[in-house]
């Protein structure tokens, strides 16, 4: 079955460190994968995507994302942390031809002053 | 760019009542909507694929009579929750691909969190 996993619950970071968000797919083939941003009591916001082609991705807000096949992995990076950017953060998958969007399990990032 | 627009972001209602969600594309027309559910320090879980002119496809384990799901038109998705319990209380959030078919990405409203009293 497809899944997505994020392997980590809850990351806490000191503003101004690096960022590394963990993202594992299960997938017959390469999906299309996608980071969302969800802040307290908000929608998703998308930070970027993944369809095909250069294996580094820039999003906004300063994220990027590293897709490997070889370890089933779509990690989101960025290298400064800011305050706001204590949220919580999803990475989800949908087979390229599907319509139904897996999402893992969230991981909620706390940015120490 | 592609905009989804939810209505209302907050609503709280008595048991027993209904209440109607809308999610609306702004700026293109999204043949297929989908509406996700949120549990309290859980992911977001598929409830339904709403078709345009054709009857929701719902997910395992969510009662059609309970959320009901109608997509009149190519830029508007309704769910309603019928008689609603405190358990129904959550976050709803409705989703809709942009232009460009499968390239393109599900642009998501802001949500909508529903408090049953």
């Amino acid at each position: 079955a497809q899944s997505v996993t994020q392997p980590d619950i809850h990351i806490t970071v000191s503003e101004g460190a690096s960022l590394e968000l963990r993202c594992n797919y299960s997938y017959g083939a390469t999906p299309y994968l996608f980071w969302y941003v969800q802040s307290p009591g908000q929608g998703l916001q998308l930070l970027l995507k993944y369809f095909s082609g250069d294996t580094l991705v820039q999003g906004i807000k300063g994220f990027e994302a590293e897709f490997k096949r070889s370890q089933s992995s779509f990690n989101l990076r960025k290298p400064s942390v800011h305050w706001s950017d204590a949220a919580e953060y999803f990475c989800a998958g949908i087979k390229a031809a599907g319509n139904k969007l897996t999402f893992g399990g969230g991981t909620r990032v706390l940015v120490k002053p | 760019g592609a905009v989804v627009s939810q209505h209302p972001s907050r609503v709280i209602c008595k048991s027993g009542t209904s209440v109607k969600i809308e999610c609306r594309s702004l700026d293109f027309q999204a043949t297929t909507m989908f509406w996700y559910r949120q549990f309290p320090k859980k992911s977001l879980m598929l409830m339904a694929t709403s078709n345009e002119g054709s009857k929701a496809t719902y997910e395992q384990g969510v009662e059609k009579d309970k959320f009901l799901i109608n997509h009149a038109s190519l830029t508007l998705s309704t769910l309603t929750v019928t008689s609603a319990h405190p358990e129904d209380s959550s976050f709803y959030i409705c989703s809709a691909r942009g232009p460009g078919g499968m390239n393109s990405p599900l642009h998501f409203g802001n949500g909508t969190r529903l408090t049953v009293t």
